[in-house]
C-alpha cells in the first residue's frame, strides 16, 4: 500500500513563526503536491513538484514555499505564519507515468492553527 | 481555479437508498477521478474514468462520465452508514499530473 505521512495531525503556532510542514511517500512517486482545504473553498494547490529540486506554483502560493531534496520528501514552508494560514494542509503524491498517473495518495492532513 | 464543481452540497439518505452525486466541469479532460474523505482525513481514491470511457464499475459504485455534457456521476448503491464521507470529484486535462478538485458533496447515511 501507498502510504503518505505528514509529520504532524494537529499544530498550534503563532503569527510570525517559521513553520514546516512535512510530506514523506514511500511508493518512489516522482509527483508531490501540497494543497489547503477550507470549509466552502474545497481543495486548493499550494505548490507541486514533479522530480526533485523540482516545483510549480499552484493556485495559492502566496505566503509559502517548498523544498524537494530528496525524492521522497516535501516540505511546505510557512516563511512568516499569519491567522488566515489556519487550514487544513494535505500533502499528496502520485506517479508520473503508468496506469496509476493522476491517481493521487494523500496522507492524512495537518490540522493548522495559527494565533 | 476550480474545474469541477459537484452537486449537490449536501445529501442526506437512509441507509439501504442509493446515493447520486453530480460533478460539472468546464474544459476538456483527459479523465476524471472520484476520492472520498471521512471527517477530518485525507481523500482515499475511488475511481477513475478516462475520457474516451462513459461507465465503469467498483464494487457497489457506479460512474459515467458524459464528455459532451462535461459531466460525471458518482451513484453508490444499497448505502450503509459507513459511506457517510464527503466525495470530491477531480479533472485532469493533461498527463502531466496535476488534477483539479472540486467543492466537494457531503453525504450522510442515517442507520
Amino acid at each position: 500500500d501507498v502510504k503518505v505521512t505528514q509529520s504532524s495531525r494537529y499544530l498550534v503556532k503563532r503569527t510570525g513563526e517559521k513553520v514546516f510542514l512535512e510530506c514523506v511517500q514511500d511508493m518512489d512517486h516522482e509527483n508531490m503536491f501540497w494543497y489547503r482545504q477550507d470549509p466552502g473553498l474545497g481543495l486548493r494547490l499550494i505548490y507541486f513538484s514533479y522530480d526533485v529540486k523540482m516545483k510549480e506554483k499552484g493556485d495559492i502560493p502566496e505566503g509559502y514555499s517548498v523544498s524537494r531534496e530528496k525524492k521522497e520528501r516535501f516540505s511546505l514552508i510557512l516563511e512568516s505564519a499569519s491567522t488566515n494560514q489556519t487550514s487544513m494542509y494535505l500533502c499528496a503524491s502520485s506517479p508520473w507515468t503508468g496506469d496509476d498517473k493522476n491517481i493521487q495518495y494523500f496522507g492524512a492532513g495537518t490540522r493548522l492553527s495559527v494565533l | 481555479s476550480q474545474q469541477g464543481e459537484e452537486d449537490p452540497q449536501a445529501l442526506s439518505i437512509q441507509e439501504g437508498e442509493n446515493a447520486t452525486m453530480n460533478c460539472s466541469y468546464k474544459t476538456s479532460i483527459n479523465n476524471l477521478q472520484w476520492y472520498r474523505q471521512n471527517s477530518g482525513r485525507g481523500l482515499v481514491h475511488l475511481i477513475l474514468i478516462r475520457s474516451n470511457e462513459r461507465e465503469k464499475h467498483s464494487g457497489r459504485l457506479r460512474v459515467t462520465l458524459d464528455t459532451s455534457k462535461k459531466s460525471s456521476s458518482l451513484l453508490i448503491t444499497a448505502s450503509r452508514a459507513a459511506d457517510t464521507a464527503s466525495y470530491f470529484c477531480a479533472t485532469a486535462s493533461t498527463n502531466a499530473g496535476k488534477s483539479t478538485f472540486g467543492d466537494g458533496t457531503t453525504l450522510t447515511v442515517k442507520p
